[in-house]
């Protein structure tokens, strides 16, 4: 199993350029997640879904788009990228359900817009 | 407004001694409590999840969890300095849905 896998790793971008961070995972998860953490910052959750072709937001949704048309994937996309939304993102997943509700992380996509 | 407090540190403690991580939260109806380890540039990771009143052991680390007075604790015993790193606190209620706190940096020194 590779987990939660996120591409690319790094990523430099100009103001109001756009891209999709993504994000495959393996194991067979349906609860798919989008995090985003800024320096000294805990994990903001941007978006979120439940199973394939359902997404919902979280708490900074704002100038992020997602899409889940598989089980395996969630990209998100970012649309006329802010110095603000210069980040660190992360990806998880879990399968919800009895005491099970661990998230298991991808590596991080780290994300600067100049 | 869900909220999860963590003091952000440092905590600096001795190797070999008892580090004390602490976690509130303002919503009664959370369920789930998980402490995760972040190392510096790396994704979390799980190291304890509780969801009853009382204590947790797992090898060096024993969660603790008093919903009444809404605080999740993390005792890391023996502490070594790989234990360095940033531990965050996360909470869930029904919808699966988890809260982040801050996370608090630990500082194990020789």
């Amino acid at each position: 199993n590779a987990g939660v896998t996120q591409t690319p790793k790094f990523r430099i971008l100009k103001i109001g350029q756009s891209m999709t961070l993504q994000c495959t995972q393996d194991m067979n998860h349906n609860y798919m997640y989008w995090y985003r953490q800024d320096p000294g910052m805990g994990l903001k959750l941007i978006y979120y879904s439940v199973g394939a072709g359902i997404t919902d937001k979280g708490e900074v949704p704002n100038g992020y788009n997602v899409s889940r048309s598989t089980t395996e994937d969630f990209p998100l996309r970012l649309e006329l990228a802010a110095p603000s939304q210069t980040s660190v993102y992360f990806c998880a997943s879990s399968y919800p359900g009895g005491d099970y509700n661990e998230q298991f992380f991808g590596p991080g996509t780290r994300l600067t817009v100049l | 407004q869900k909220e999860v407090e963590q003091n952000s540190g440092p905590l600096s403690v001795p190797e070999g001694a008892i580090a004390s991580l602490n976690c509130t939260y303002s919503d009664r109806g959370s369920q789930s409590f998980f402490w995760y380890r972040q190392y510096s540039g790396k994704s979390p990771e799980l190291i304890m999840s509780i969801y009853s009143n009382g204590d947790k052991e797992d090898g060096r680390f024993t969660a603790q969890l008093n919903k009444a007075s809404q605080y999740v604790s993390l005792l890391i015993r023996d502490s070594q300095p790989s234990d360095s790193a940033t531990y965050l606190c996360a909470v869930i209620r029904g919808s699966y849905i988890p809260t982040f706190g801050r996370g608090t940096s630990l500082i194990v020194h020789p």
